[in-house]
Parts: C-alpha cells; sequence; structure tokens
C-alpha cells in the first residue's frame, strides 16, 4: 500500500522568502509522486510530478521538488514567495492501480 | 484546454434527500474517481470507474453509489444523506495508459446537509 504524509498543517513565509513543504512517502513500488496545489474555492491543479526520469523535478509557478529514495522524500520548494503562493498544497503517491494516495496538506500564507 | 465539470459549486441538501453529483470531462479519458475533501484530513477516495458500467469501491463507499453509463460522464448518489456527509465533493479523470499519469480534477461541489 502507498501513504504520503506532510509534515506541518500550516507553513507561514514572509514574500521573497524560500517556501519548504515537506513530503514523506512509503510505497510498495517504486513510486510516482505529485504535487498539486489548491487555490480558494477551486479544484487542485498540478504542479509537477516525479516518473523516475529525473530526481529533480521542475514545475509549474517556479515550483521544484526532488526525489531522494533514501530518505523516501519527495520535498516541494520555491526560492522567492510571492503573494500568489497562499494556497493549500497536496503531496499524492500513486500505486500500481491508477488511484492516488494524498496527504492532508499543507496550508501557505504569504505575509507581505 | 483540458476540463473537468460538476454539475454545482455549491449545493443545500435536507437530511434524507437523495443527492446527485454530476461529473463530466472532455478528455476522453478511461478512469473517473469522486473525492471527499474534509480538513485535516486531504482527500478521500469514494468511488472509482476503469470504464463504462464499472465501478470500484475506494476507501469510503458506505452511503455512496455511482453510475458511469458513458465515458465522459461519472455521477455520485448519496441514496439518504446525512450531516456527517457535509463536505466538499471533488470529482476527477485521468487516462489508463499509465499508473505515472495525472489526475485533472473539477472545481469541486460544496455540499451541505442541514
Amino acid at each position: 500500500a502507498q501513504s504520503v504524509t506532510q509534515l506541518g498543517s500550516h507553513v507561514s513565509v514572509s514574500e521573497g522568502a524560500l517556501v519548504l513543504l515537506r513530503c514523506n512517502y512509503s510505497s510498495s513500488v517504486p513510486p510516482y509522486l505529485f504535487w498539486y496545489v489548491q487555490y480558494p474555492n477551486q479544484g487542485l491543479q498540478l504542479l509537477l510530478k516525479y516518473t523516475s526520469a529525473a530526481t529533480l523535478v521542475k514545475g509549474i509557478n517556479g515550483f521544484e521538488a526532488e526525489f531522494k529514495k533514501s530518505e523516501t522524500s519527495f520535498h516541494l520548494t520555491k526560492p522567492s514567495a510571492h503573494m500568489s503562493d497562499a494556497a493549500e498544497y497536496f503531496c499524492a503517491v500513486s500505486g500500481p492501480d491508477y488511484k492516488l494516495s494524498f496527504g492532508a496538506g499543507t496550508t501557505v500564507t504569504v505575509r507581505a | 484546454d483540458v476540463k473537468v465539470t460538476q454539475s454545482s459549486r455549491y449545493l443545500v441538501k435536507r437530511t434524507g434527500e437523495k443527492v446527485f453529483l454530476e461529473c463530466v470531462q472532455d478528455m476522453d479519458h478511461e478512469n473517473m474517481f469522486w473525492y471527499r475533501q474534509d480538513p485535516g484530513l486531504g482527500l478521500r477516495l469514494i468511488y472509482f470507474s476503469y470504464d463504462v458500467k464499472m465501478k470500484e469501491k475506494g476507501d469510503i463507499p458506505e452511503g455512496y453509489s455511482v453510475s458511469r453509463e458513458k465515458k465522459e460522464r461519472f455521477s455520485l448518489i448519496l441514496e439518504s444523506a446525512s450531516t456527517n456527509q457535509t463536505s466538499m465533493y471533488l470529482c476527477a479523470s485521468s487516462q489508463l495508459d499509465s499508473f505515472s499519469n495525472e489526475q485533472y480534477f473539477g472545481p469541486g461541489t460544496r455540499l451541505t446537509v442541514t
């Protein structure tokens, strides 16, 4: 079975500061990993995904994530936060059945 | 532009009512999913479907049923709505050919059962 754990339900950063969202996964097979973003009153939008092609994955809006097998982690980063990054972020892992298992989510607030 | 649409953004129903939530995708995807989203719990899978007329239970199917008569449409049914089904419901779709395919989400339906 696959699962993910997101460390920290809320993260507050200053505008221009580094954004770091933590995700650890558990998977019995080589995982496919995803980060999604949800803006208020909207559905989820894909930020990036890991499919074993490269350990450092670049996504939209300046986000990137690094897959570390030894640490079973897939942390999301953005070097400089913008006010528009305020949203809820979800890490997810795909199993051998097309289903996604989601973390509980991390809400990001950006201080001016 | 790919699109998943849901029939209502906001819905208020009374306890005991039968509720239909509709989802339509225009991407010719085989897989379709229904999730509920609750604060602190992330997204939990209710039901999913790999093909027309097929359905599989997810993690929390109790109190729900689904219908998929056409490839592009996946309906979630609450046979007798209860207050503990007040939640955000999200529909998603994906292609069948790879486990690495991302899911595309609709905007969600916020259901309140009073």
